[in-house]
């Protein structure tokens, strides 16, 4: 049974561009949300998708955008990037089925912006 | 959800139980403690979460004091990979919040295991 997947694992920004990390989620979960860490800080919730809608969103300017497909699995875009976008950014799936419902995470994707 | 105070380090000796203490005063009746770890670099690893009783699974066990303003998590025979970020998160079930079930991480607690 394979876990939550992310790709790409590392990726090297410039300033301004714009990009696309991907998460395929738990087997079994329909539910997919997604973190960013800085460097040396706990995950920050960015937001959350539920059949294919944004269902809760975190303190993060529009830049930050989602989508979750009809499988899904989700995208997180991050336009017009800054330096401070560098970050690991973590998705992590859950089975909405009530109270304790649990995330369970991926391994990440490292952005780097220069 | 409650905000949680942790201590910012602990060392523990190899093979000896690790006990993380983590405080949550304002935590509210509907309120879960959950308890992830992290590895330098990795995603957050589940590993337990509670309401009001004591919880045990394979990785760990949870104390929630009968008030549940504190709680700890007990690693009975701790190894060097358990080295890692420990993160204590109090959160309303998503049946409460319409369906939203976000983790706020605090800075944690750095377990150093060593021989």
């Amino acid at each position: 049974d394979a876990g939550v997947t992310q790709s790409p694992t590392h990726l090297i920004k410039t300033r301004g561009q714009q990009v696309t990390l991907r998460c395929s989620p738990k087997s079994g979960h329909d539910t997919v949300s997604w973190y960013q860490q800085a460097l040396g800080q706990g995950p920050q919730f960015i937001f959350q998708y539920y059949e294919e809608e944004e269902r809760q969103r975190g303190n993060f300017p529009d830049r930050f955008s989602g989508h979750q497909f009809p499988n899904y699995s989700s995208e997180l875009n991050v336009n017009a990037l800054l330096l401070g976008d560098s970050a690991l950014y973590l998705c992590a799936s859950s089975l909405l089925q009530g109270a304790g419902e649990t995330q369970y995470f991926g391994p990440g994707t490292r952005l780097l912006v220069l | 959800d409650a905000k949680t105070t942790q201590p910012t380090s602990m060392d523990c000796a190899e093979g000896r139980a690790a006990n993380l203490p983590c405080n949550h005063s304002t935590i509210s009746g509907n309120e879960y403690v959950y308890w992830y770890r992290q590895i330098h670099s990795q995603g957050p690893q589940y590993i337990i979460h509670g309401l009001k009783n004591n919880e045990t699974n394979e990785m760990a066990s949870l104390i929630i004091t009968e008030d549940r303003k504190s709680s700890t998590l007990i690693l009975p025979h701790a190894t060097l990979r358990d080295t890692a970020v420990y993160y204590c998160i109090v959160r309303v079930a998503a049946i409460l919040t319409g369906g939203g079930n976000k983790l706020t991480f605090g800075t944690g607690t750095q377990l150093k295991v060593e021989l």
